[in-house]
């Protein structure tokens, strides 16, 4: 089955350093990764995708994440923390057909 | 630019009544898509729906949830018997095709009293 682990719940950061959220996923065959962001009260938007195109992968506000098959990994970055990134960030793979799997989600915190 | 709306927003209910909750997807989807966060869990898979059928369910999505699509425009998640563990946050989703970006509610926060 497919599966992802976010491996910190919460990280926190000072406003204009770098951002680190770690996703290691579990699969059988070559997944499609997604990273959603919930902000407080919102509903949950795609931040990127990816599906085994460019293994580098860009995405809205300044995030990217890089797929790392010899790691299982798709670790999420950007090179500036804004006060306004501050929500949930959660790894997602498809799992059977087109259902989602979320991961448990790691709360970003950034201060000034 | 197009959005998936949900209504209500938020749904208190007695244990044991049914509640319907309500989806509109983008206008031109055709896959749709239930999923439930219960408060500090992670968000969990309920079922897909295409061409007027369930496509796949979890097993969570057991007798006590269907899903409709009552006409063009709604997709609901109809609970018959509500349990206390039904609270939870619903969102709904939608995507233009199977393997296409799904795209988000904003969710029905459903309260059993």
């Amino acid at each position: 089955a497919q599966s992802v682990t976010q491996l910190d719940s919460h990280v926190s950061v000072s406003e204009g350093t770098p951002v680190l959220l770690r996703c290691n996923y579990s699969s059988s065959y070559s997944p499609s990764l997604f990273w959603y962001v919930q902000h407080p009260n919102k509903g949950l938007q795609l931040l990127l995708k990816y599906t085994s195109a460019a293994t580098l992968v860009k995405g809205i506000n300044g995030f990217e994440a890089e797929f790392k098959k010899s790691e299982t990994s798709f670790h999420l970055t950007k090179p500036s923390a804004h006060m306004s990134d501050a929500a949930e960030y959660f790894c997602v793979v498809t799992a059977s057909g087109y259902a989602l799997n979320f991961g448990k989600g790691t709360s970003l915190l950034v201060t000034p | 630019e197009p959005e998936v709306t949900q209504t209500p927003s938020h749904q208190v209910t007695q244990m044991g009544q049914e509640v319907i909750l309500r989806c509109v997807p983008i206008s031109n989807h055709l896959y749709f898509y239930w999923y439930r966060q219960i408060l500090g869990q992670k968000v969990e898979f309920l079922v897909s729906f295409y061409n007027n059928e369930i496509s796949e369910k979890s097993e969570i999505f057991d007798d006590q949830f269907s899903v409709e699509r009552p006409d063009g425009s709604n997709f609901t998640l109809k609970i018959r018997s509500t349990k206390l563990e039904d609270s939870a946050m619903y969102f709904c989703a939608s995507s233009a095709g199977g393997p296409d970006t799904q795209y988000f509610g904003p969710g029905t926060r459903l309260t059993v009293l």
